[in-house]
């Protein structure tokens, strides 16, 4: 079935590059996301690519995709203490279903 | 604000109780979502509503039960819940279900986090 996977956390320093990973499984994804989610609030979308691109970028944020692989990065430039959160990678698939990763908890040192 | 709104944000309740989730949205999607958030595990799709029309079922328990009035409000009722059934629950909207084309991006509410004792 569709499985999409993360490690579960990161620890950066102030000003730093992040780079989160991500697998998914199914090869049929049409598009791909990130979505953060800060303290006691719900997802929010950051940013998606779709399947026939390698390649987005959106100020801070660069989006790898490598079809071949199944895999996924975000990164983050110049990482700050307001981009701590949890980072979930998701996938739309074949069945029309959005699936979610278990999220990647950032924590940006000072 | 999202534009995506549930209530309550807290419930705590007791393995005989029954009560409900209340989600609303008001962005004129036509599609609707129940997501289960639990501490280290991949986010769970519940339920999915397609114009008031229940879409998918991803093998919840019984317990559980969802109910679609309108394109605008979305509940998840709950009776005779397990400990274990302690989470975060996430209602989502997003244009339609997108059997398509389109990326169908997913509009979060803020939860309502569940304890059952």
């Amino acid at each position: 079935g569709e499985d999409v996977e993360q490690s579960l956390f990161l620890s950066v320093r102030e000003g730093d590059s992040s780079v989160i990973n991500c697998t998914y499984t199914d090869s049929s994804s049409t598009y791909l996301y990130w979505y953060k989610q800060e303290p006691g609030a719900g997802l929010q979308l950051l940013t998606y690519i779709f399947s026939n691109m390698d390649m987005k970028q959106d100020q801070r944020l660069t989006v790898l995709l490598n079809k071949k692989d199944k895999h996924l990065s975000l990164r983050i430039a110049d990482t700050q203490t307001g981009d701590s959160a949890i980072y979930f990678c998701a996938e739309r698939g074949g069945g029309f279903k959005t699936i979610f990763g278990a999220g990647t908890r950032l924590f940006v040192k000072a | 604000e999202t534009g995506v709104t549930q209530t309550p944000r807290h419930l705590v309740m007791g393995m005989t109780n029954k009560k409900s989730l209340k989600c609303e949205q008001h962005l004129g999607h036509n599609a609707m979502y129940w997501y289960k958030q639990s501490a280290k595990k991949p986010l769970e799709l519940m339920f999915v509503y397609n114009f008031k029309e229940q879409t998918e079922n991803n093998s919840v328990p019984s317990r559980f039960s969802p109910e679609c009035p309108n394109s605008s409000h979305l509940f998840l009722h709950l009776h005779t819940l397990q400990p274990e059934d302690s989470a975060l629950y996430l209602c989502a909207s997003s244009q339609d279900q997108g059997g398509g084309s389109g990326a169908n991006v997913l509009t979060f509410g803020a939860g309502s986090r569940l304890t059952v004792l």
